[in-house]
């Protein structure tokens, strides 16, 4: 069974649509992330929820809104897509927010702004 | 705040050699760090992480990493590479945001490993 899901695997779109990732997870987790790795590898957070509460934000435009409907589900939304908005998403998820604990990745949701 | 230097981008290795992955860390707080690997076209998986206790660590696969807080260096190593080690190697160092830990990752070194 899948721990870390995420749909879809590949989108291409075109500049100004909005789209959305989906991530689900079913390790029973109660902290989810999303980061953005881009075209040189470098992998950044964006988003931290625990138990569906927003906790960490990291200066991510506006154009970015995270929900989450339920502990298990994180989903991404972006407006107005941009050309810079081109990365791999990677959700991921966590047993309690301590400093010490794993984070299981999902596969990645390889975003194509044209 | 805290950051992350892995000091080589790409490192190549003969099947069976071994080898070393750098990673030196900045941190004026308790130092957690970790060593991710993805697999192309994968997601990011634990390979072992440094918490407290003992400085030389092991985790999957057959590798290792030594924390060494004078020289401010958690390397990676493994004492013989396979095919299927071939894979980006990602250095984290963690701290807590609001609760949250908050994952800051180095710039990756890709390993590639030649028959």
């Amino acid at each position: 069974d899948t721990a870390v899901s995420q749909t879809p695997k590949y989108l291409v779109t075109q500049m100004g649509n909005d789209k959305s990732i989906k991530c689900e997870q079913n390790l029973g987790h109660d902290t989810m992330y999303w980061y953005k790795q881009d075209s040189k590898k470098f992998l950044k957070i964006m988003f931290s929820y625990n138990n569906k509460e927003l906790i960490i934000n990291e200066t991510v435009p506006n154009r970015f809104s995270p929900k989450s409907p339920d502990k298990a589900h994180l989903n991404l939304h972006i407006n107005s897509l941009e050309l810079g908005d081109s990365a791999v998403y990677f959700c991921a998820s966590s047993q309690g927010a301590g400093p010490g604990g794993e984070q299981y990745f999902g596969p990645g949701t390889r975003l194509t702004v044209t | 705040a805290q950051s992350v230097t892995q000091l080589d981008s790409q490192v190549p290795v003969f099947e069976e050699a071994p080898v070393e992955l750098r990673c030196n860390y900045s941190s004026s707080v308790s130092v957690y760090l970790f060593w991710y690997v993805q697999y192309p076209n994968q997601g990011l998986q634990l390979l072992l992480k440094y918490l407290s206790g003992s400085t030389l660590v092991k985790g999957i696969n057959g590798f290792e990493a030594e924390f060494n807080k004078s020289q401010t260096s958690f390397h990676l190593r493994k004492p013989s590479v396979h095919i299927s080690d071939t894979a980006e190697y990602f250095c984290a160092v963690s701290e807590v945001i609001q609760g949250a830990q908050k994952l800051v990752f180095g710039q990756g070194t890709r390993l590639t490993i030649n028959p």
